[in-house]
């Protein structure tokens, strides 16, 4: 059993185009996040949720809407993909913030053409 | 606002080597620090964490690291490199119970034969 699962792994779009990643986790944590991590392996936080709701959003475009139906759930909706928008985003958990270490999924590599 | 520097994006060493990979943190609260490996196209591991207890902490794999308060370096060390060290790794720190995970910017280790 996966702790962290993600899908697609692979995802090739157009410009302009609405896709969806879904990420579940089963270890029965509280808080989930997402992470895109650029070409150069730099991750930057995107967005947490804490038992359902959305407790850190940074500076991310409102493209973005993570959407987390429950606290095993976190997906993300981008709308009108742009080539910037490549990257991998990796979905993780963790029982919370803090001293406590993340479970990251496999990843999901976003390619817009 | 905590954050880490690792020292040097790229590190090679000699299969049986030292592996020394240097990471320096910032902080205002006492931080939560951690190492993370990243192979080619998974997700991240959790390798170990510093959680305010002992300040030599032991991973997965033979890694350990030394929270050094008076450097403000958490230094990630394994007395001899194996062919499957070979991987990207990732030192962040995470502050109280209100702040998420930050990264560094990664350090590729390559193991030589």
């Amino acid at each position: 059993d996966t702790a962290v699962s993600q899908t697609p792994k692979y995802l090739v779009t157009q410009m302009g185009n609405d896709k969806s990643i879904k990420c579940e986790q089963n270890l029965g944590h509280d808080t989930m996040y997402w992470y895109k991590q650029d070409s150069k392996k730099f991750l930057k936080i995107m967005f947490s949720y804490n038992n359902k709701e959305l407790i850190i959003n940074e500076t991310v475009p409102n493209r973005f809407s993570p959407k987390s139906p429950d606290k095993a759930h976190l997906n993300l909706h981008i709308n009108s993909l742009e080539l910037g928008d490549s990257a991998v985003y990796f979905c993780a958990s963790s029982q919370g913030q803090g001293p406590y270490g993340y479970t990251f999924g496999s990843g999901t590599r976003l390619t817009v053409v | 606002a905590q954050s880490v520097t690792q020292l040097g994006s790229h590190v090679s060493v000699s299969e049986g080597a030292l592996v020394l990979l240097r990471c320096n943190y910032s902080s205002s609260v006492p931080p939560y620090l951690f190492w993370y490996v990243q192979y080619p196209n998974q997700g991240l591991q959790l390798l170990l964490k510093y959680t305010s207890a002992a300040t030599l902490v032991k991973g997965i794999n033979g890694f350990e690291a030394e929270f050094k308060k008076s450097e403000t370096s958490f230094h990630l060390t394994k007395p001899s490199a194996h062919m499957s060290d070979a991987a990207e790794y990732f030192c962040a720190v995470s502050g109280d119970r209100n702040n998420d995970m930050r990264f560094g910017a990664g350090t590729r280790l390559t193991v030589k034969p």
